[in-house]
């Protein structure tokens, strides 16, 4: 079974663009989460989408967004981009249930000049 | 992490036992999460604890203590590879999974 797919790999932007990553969870997987991962701050969660509804979502700002497919792909998009944004962006898949184990992509690396 | 303390680093040699401590708030706990990340890469799935007592796979162990708030990664016969960065995750009950800042391993030669 193919694992968790992010497109693309690596990206670089520059400041007040906006970006749109993609994910493809494992096959019945209907569950996506998207994380950000920075050195100083670790994962920290961005939000949860469950059957094209969002479940949970995480404390950034507006300009961070997300949505999910009804073949349970995601997409989420990062709007008006700061330095701070520069981050691995990685997104995990589960079966259904908040106690199913995530299994995480490779993630984005996102660099904004 | 929000609530969940972990060492920063903890160095080791090569075939030793390390023991990687994880604390968490106990309030709406509904499961913990042990992961691996080496650097540059995606965390994989370790562990998930969700009784108080030992689960043991391979040379890795995890053992958890619902009433202390507290479990541990235990690494037996260590090796070069090991060497990566280990995150505790609680699972609360309706709610995301949270992180803890990871602890980097160092297994030395």
């Amino acid at each position: 079974k193919a694992g968790v797919t992010q497109t693309p790999r690596y990206l670089i932007k520059t400041r007040g663009q906006q970006v749109t990553l993609s994910c493809s969870p494992i096959s019945g997987h209907r569950s996506v989460s998207w994380y950000q991962q920075t050195p100083g701050q670790g994962l920290q969660f961005l939000f949860e989408y469950f059957s094209e509804t969002q479940r949970n979502k995480g404390n950034f700002p507006g300009r961070f967004s997300g949505r999910q497919f009804s073949n349970s792909r995601s997409e989420m998009n990062v709007s008006t981009l700061e330095l701070g944004d520069s981050a691995l962006y990685l997104c995990a898949s589960r079966l259904a249930a908040s106690t199913d184990t995530q299994y995480f992509g490779p993630g984005t690396r996102l660099t904004v000049l | 992490g929000q609530n969940i303390d972990q060492p920063t680093e903890m160095t080791a040699t090569e075939g030793a036992i390390v023991q990687i401590n994880c604390t968490y708030q106990t309030s709406g706990f509904n499961g913990l999460f042990w992961y691996q990340q080496h650097a540059g890469e995606a965390p994989t799935f370790l562990s998930y604890n969700v009784l108080d007592g030992l689960e043991e796979k391979g040379r890795f162990s995890s053992f958890l203590s619902r009433s202390k708030g507290y479990s541990y990664l235990l690494l037996k016969e260590l090796q070069m590879k090991d060497s990566a960065s280990y995150l505790c995750a609680v699972q609360r009950a309706a709610r995301q999974l949270t992180f803890g800042s990871g602890t980097q391993l160092t297994v030395l030669p």
